[in-house]
Parts: structure tokens; sequence; C-alpha cells
């Protein structure tokens, strides 16, 4: 099992491009998220999806869509890139929505916006 | 949202116990208990969870009071490899009538020093 995989590891932009970030889970799970990770923030939510076809935002939504069209399949797309949007984002997923169930997380796509 | 308080740093040297206290006052009652550990480049590792009393898998133990406004993980004989950054995390379960939102504190870094 390959687990949560995340594509590309490192990526550079320019102010105002946009970019698909992808995530696929191998592990039939139903809830999926993304969180960004900066220097003494923690991980904070962006967005997440409780089963496919079903997206809701996180804390910080701004600047990314999201879309569910198979259960694997979770994309992150930044529609303009701006500096602030510099960090490491991680994708999560877990087998079901109930409180117990816990994350299994991809090894992050570092992205730079220049 | 149940908020998370650790403390940002701990040193300890190699083969001792470690614990790791996490406040969460406003916990709800039917919030689980969840800690994760991460390495530098890597996404976040699911260690152990619980949701009262004390929990005890072949990594750590999790130690639950009675009113559940705290909880402590506790690593045995700690080794150089376990040098890395412990998430505490309290979440509710997404219910059909709000949103889903686990947060992530901001982790506290443990040193293992030779």
């Amino acid at each position: 099992n390959a687990g949560v995989t995340q594509t590309p590891k490192f990526q550079v932009l320019k102010t105002g491009q946009s970019m698909t970030l992808q995530c696929a889970q191998d592990m039939n799970h139903e809830y999926m998220s993304w969180y960004r990770q900066d220097p003494g923030m923690g991980l904070r939510l962006i967005h997440y999806s409780v089963g496919a076809g079903i997206t809701d935002q996180g804390e910080v939504p701004n600047g990314y869509n999201v879309s569910r069209s198979t259960t694997e399949d979770f994309p992150l797309r930044l529609l303009s890139a701006a500096p602030s949007q510099t960090s490491v984002y991680f994708c999560a997923s877990s087998y079901s929505n109930h409180r117990s169930s816990p994350l299994h997380f991809g090894n992050g796509t570092r992205l730079t916006v220049t | 949202l149940a908020k998370t308080t650790q403390p940002i740093s701990m040193d300890s040297y190699e083969g001792q116990e470690v614990n790791i206290t996490c406040s969460h006052n406003n916990i709800a009652t039917n919030d689980y208990i969840t800690w994760y550990q991460q390495f530098p480049s890597q996404g976040p590792r699911f260690i152990i969870q619980g949701y009262k009393t004390k929990v005890t898998n072949e990594v750590a133990s999790l130690f639950i009071p009675a009113d559940r406004k705290s909880s402590t993980l506790s690593l045995p004989r700690v080794s150089l490899s376990d040098t890395a950054v412990y998430y505490c995390l309290v979440g509710s379960a997404y219910s059909g009538a709000g949103s889903y939102q686990l947060t992530f504190g901001k982790g506290t870094k443990l040193s293992v020093i030779p």
C-alpha cells in the first residue's frame, strides 16, 4: 500500500500563476483534507471532504479550491498564487468521519511563490 | 473547537521517560484525544489515541484524568530517533449539521540529547 501520495514534492511558482497539488490515497478512505504548515503556526486546515462529491471549507480556505470526483483523489487548486501561499502543504485521509478515526498524512508538497 | 495548549519545546537525555502534557479545557463530551509525531520533511504520524483513563501501545502511553481537561503523552526510555514535534489533537466528527474540524496546535518540539 502506498498510503497517501502527494505530488509534486517541490514547486516554485511566480505570483499569479495557477497550479494543482495532487493527492491520492489507496486505502478507500472516505475523509480527506488539506493542511498548510507554516513556521510557528502548526497545521491549519484549508479544505476537507467527507466523501466523493462533498467538500467544505476549513480554517484558511481563501485562495484555494478543491473538488472530490472520486474516493481516491482530492486535488487542491491555487487559482492565482500569492507569496502568502508559500508553505508546506499536507494532504491527509481517514477511514471515516468518526471522531476516533486517525489521520494518515502524505509527505507534503513544499511550495514557494515568488 | 477544543483549543489545545502544549509546551513549545522540551529537552531530554537518552533513556529517560518523557511526559508531554496538553491542556484542552473546553473539550466536548464526544471528543477523542489523539497524538501525532512529526519528523522534519515528513507528514505527521499517528501515535496514540484515547477517550478517558489510560491507553498504552507499543510506542507510548496516554494518561487522561477524569475531567478530561488535559492529557499526558508518555514516551518510555527515549532515544535520539524520538526527536520530533509532537501534536496533541482534540476534535469532533462531522455531524452533518456542522463542520468537521480537527485543530492542530503548534506542537511540542522534543529534542533528545545523547
